[in-house]
């Protein structure tokens, strides 16, 4: 089976540009995560999905960052206008439903983005 | 602040020698996982303890949930170079899905 699949791999843009990130989870798992992972901050959770509506969003930075999820098998994480700070790794990972207390989260490889 | 802090952020050791990686945190989890992150690549799912004082063994990793079920620890024994990698702890504070991840510890096993 296929993995997460995240693209682009990298992106580079220059400050106030729209970027969009994209993300097929595997087929059949009920939750999508996106993360953020920097040196300075570590992994940090962005926002989350279940069956593709938001369930947290506290994580999402500010306005400039939106998450939608149209249907099971994919979900774009835009930012606009995209500045310096925004340069990270941004992960997505889904994860089954098994009615366990913390099922395992499947990353995908990561969208390295680089904001000139 | 991270929730989970986990000690030492960075570790470097000669291949055989053994490690000890810390997560720990002042709140109770209902669950904790340990993922390995390689450069370049997404976190992998190493083990999930859910039970106060369980320890779990992978091979030459040695997992150890508190009793309290506030930390947890990481013990590799023997360290070999495929063991270099970014180790982030992850904790679950109720059932579901959301996880708080440590800072992570950064280990280099030197051959």
């Amino acid at each position: 089976d296929a993995g997460v699949i995240q693209s682009p791999r990298h992106e580079v843009t220059e400050m106030g540009q729209e970027v969009t990130l994209r993300c097929k989870p595997i087929s059949g798992h009920d939750y999508l995560f996106w993360y953020r992972q920097t040196m300075m901050r570590g992994l940090e959770l962005l926002i989350y999905f279940n069956n593709n509506v938001p369930i947290d969003d506290s994580g999402m930075p500010e306005d400039r960052f939106s998450a939608k999820m149209p249907n099971a098998s994919f979900s774009t994480l835009k930012i606009q206008p995209s500045e310096p700070r925004d340069s990270a790794v941004y992960f997505c990972a889904s994860v089954p439903n098994s009615g366990g207390l913390a099922d395992t989260q499947y990353f995908g490889p990561g969208t390295r983005l680089t904001v000139l | 602040t991270q929730l989970l802090e986990q000690s030492p952020q960075f570790l470097s050791i000669q291949e055989g020698e053994n490690l000890t990686v810390y997560c720990n945190s002042s709140s109770v989890f209902s669950s904790l996982q340990w993922y390995r992150q390689e450069p370049g690549e997404g976190p992998v799912l190493l083990v999930t303890v859910v039970t106060g004082g369980e320890v779990k063994k992978l091979k030459r990793l040695t997992f150890q949930f508190g009793d309290a079920r506030k930390d947890s620890s990481l013990h590799i024994t023997a360290a070999q170079p495929g063991d270099t990698g970014l180790y982030l702890c992850a904790g679950a504070r109720a059932a579901g899905n959301k996880l708080t991840f440590g800072g992570g510890t950064r280990v280099l096993v030197k051959p």
